[in-house]
């Protein structure tokens, strides 16, 4: 079955620079959610998207932004990079609506992103 | 606003042995809840949910959690554990308003001894 993608996989970026991390959701999924995940930390949640609109807002700083595009997949554009924001990004995606299915988040595998 | 607190930074098992780990919520109404698990530098995969109904879940890989209302409690358990459990698990809760994100416990690192 298909699965959450994101890319990349990787991402090296010295501070103060910039990134875009990308994410596909699964294929009729139109909600998208970013979390941050530090090293030995739970995941935190950044960022969410319905239907390209954004739908709930957690701890993202100002520094970063995302938007849901039209075929559903969404970017995190990450400026002024500091060493704190070295973190596996997970993305996720849900089918969306008020069902019970659309509170079944997929993970994807996730971006590490290391700023030096 | 809802909490999740997980006790047990680590837990260690041997081979065959049985399985339970603890998960707490703190939230207003009936939560739903999730159970994943995160090999290491991997993504979360879903192991079981709760939205309402039978307080006895089934998951994949042989997991079951029970919910108990009384207690704010979300236990995993499993009947015998495997080497390849070895992982940490994450205990989760959506306030259930759509489209919110997950609040996570701090996880249980779950060891497994030959």
């Amino acid at each position: 079955a298909a699965g959450v993608i994101q890319s990349p996989r990787h991402l090296i970026k010295e501070k103060r620079e910039t990134a875009t991390l990308k994410c596909y959701p699964i294929p009729r999924h139109d909600t998208v959610y970013w979390y941050q995940q530090g090293p030995g930390q739970d995941p935190q949640f950044l960022i969410s998207f319905y239907e390209k609109m954004q739908s709930d807002k957690g701890s993202i700083p100002d520094r970063f932004s995302a938007q849901q595009f039209s075929d559903y997949h969404s970017e995190l554009n990450m400026s002024s990079l500091e060493l704190g924001d070295s973190a596996l990004y997970f993305c996720a995606s849900s089918p969306g609506g008020r069902t019970r299915d659309s509170y079944e988040q997929y993970f994807g595998p996730g971006t590490r992103l290391t700023v030096t | 606003a809802q909490s999740v607190t997980q006790p047990d930074i680590h837990i260690t098992v041997s081979e065959g042995a049985s399985l339970e780990l603890r998960c707490n919520y703190s939230y207003g109404a009936t939560p739903y809840l999730f159970w994943y698990v995160q090999s290491p530098g991997q993504g979360l995969q879903l192991l079981l949910k709760y939205f309402s109904g039978d307080t006895l879940v089934q998951g994949i890989k042989g997991f079951e959690a029970e919910f108990k209302r009384s207690q704010s409690s979300f236990n995993l358990r499993k009947p015998s554990v495997h080497w390849s459990d070895a992982a940490e698990y994450f205990c989760a809760v959506d306030s259930g308003g759509g489209a919110d994100g997950l609040t996570f416990g701090k996880g249980t690192h779950l060891i497994i001894q030959p």
